[in-house]
C-alpha cells in the first residue's frame, strides 16, 4: 500500500543540526519532496530529490535518500528559530500526478 | 498571478450553512488540487483537476462537498450544510502537472473554516 511516515515532533537546540526522517513504502517512487509549513501559512517547497540520487545539498539543507531502505531524511545545519515549522515529506510515483504525503514533523527549537 | 491565491482567508459560519472557498492558481498551471488540513493533522486529499479531464473526486468525504474549475483556471470548493467536523484549513495547490517530471506543487495560504 501507499504510506509515508514521519515522527510527529522533533526538538533541537538552536545552533544544533536537525535531522527529520521519513519512511515510505512504494519502491516505484520517482521523486521525494520536503515541504515546510510555517504557522498560518501554506506549504512551501524546500527541496526535492530524484530517486536515482542519494544526496542533495542546498546551503544549510542536506537530503539523504536510502532507496534500499525507503528512507528519506532532511538535515538542517545550524538550526535557527526561523526554522520552527512543520516539515512534510511526500513521494510521487512515475506517471502519476498525485503526491502521497506524510503527516508532518513539527520542529521545535529550544533556546 | 505570482502565486496561488485563496479567499476568504478566514470564514466563520453557522452549522447548516453553505460555504464557498475560492482558489486562483498560478497562470499556466493546468493541475489544481484541494486538500484539507485539520488541526495538527497532515494533508487530506480532496479533489484534483487536470486540464479538461474529468476531475479525480476520490477524496471528497461526502456528497456535501463539491468543486468546480471554470475555464481551466479558478476553482471553487463548495461545502453544503456545513457541520462542525468540517472545521479545518482548506489548502489549494497548483502545478504544471508533470506526470513524469518533478510536478512541484505551489500552495496557497489556505482558507480557515470554522463552523460554529
Amino acid at each position: 500500500g501507499e504510506d509515508v511516515e514521519q515522527s510527529l515532533f522533533l526538538s533541537v537546540r538552536e545552533g544544533d543540526s536537525s535531522v527529520i526522517n521519513c519512511t515510505y513504502t512504494d519502491s516505484s517512487s520517482t521523486y521525494l519532496y520536503w515541504y515546510k509549513q510555517e504557522p498560518g501559512a501554506g506549504l512551501q517547497l524546500l527541496t526535492y530529490i530524484f530517486s536515482n540520487m542519494d544526496m542533495k545539498q542546498d546551503q544549510r539543507l542536506t537530503v539523504l535518500l536510502n532507496k534500499k531502505d525507503k528512507h528519506l531524511s532532511l538535515r538542517i545545519a545550524d538550526t535557527q528559530t526561523g526554522d520552527s515549522a512543520i516539515y512534510f515529506c511526500a513521494e510521487k510515483k512515475h506517471s502519476n500526478y498525485q503526491l502521497i504525503w506524510g503527516a508532518g514533523t513539527k520542529l521545535i527549537i529550544k533556546p | 498571478g505570482a502565486g496561488v491565491s485563496q479567499s476568504p482567508s478566514n470564514k466563520v459560519t453557522e452549522k447548516g450553512k453553505d460555504v464557498e472557498l475560492r482558489c486562483d492558481p498560478i497562470s499556466g498551471h493546468t493541475a489544481l488540487y484541494w486538500y484539507r488540513q485539520s488541526l495538527g493533522q497532515g494533508l487530506e486529499f480532496l479533489i484534483y483537476f487536470q486540464g479538461n479531464s474529468a476531475p479525480d473526486k476520490s477524496g471528497l468525504p461526502s456528497d456535501r462537498f463539491s468543486a468546480e474549475r471554470t475555464g481551466g483556471s479558478v476553482s471553487t470548493l463548495t461545502i453544503q450544510r456545513t457541520q462542525q467536523e468540517d472545521s479545518a484549513v482548506y489548502l489549494c495547490a497548483s502545478s504544471l502537472s508533470q506526470a513524469t517530471g518533478a510536478n512541484v506543487l505551489t500552495f496557497g495560504a489556505g482558507s480557515r473554516l470554522t463552523v460554529l
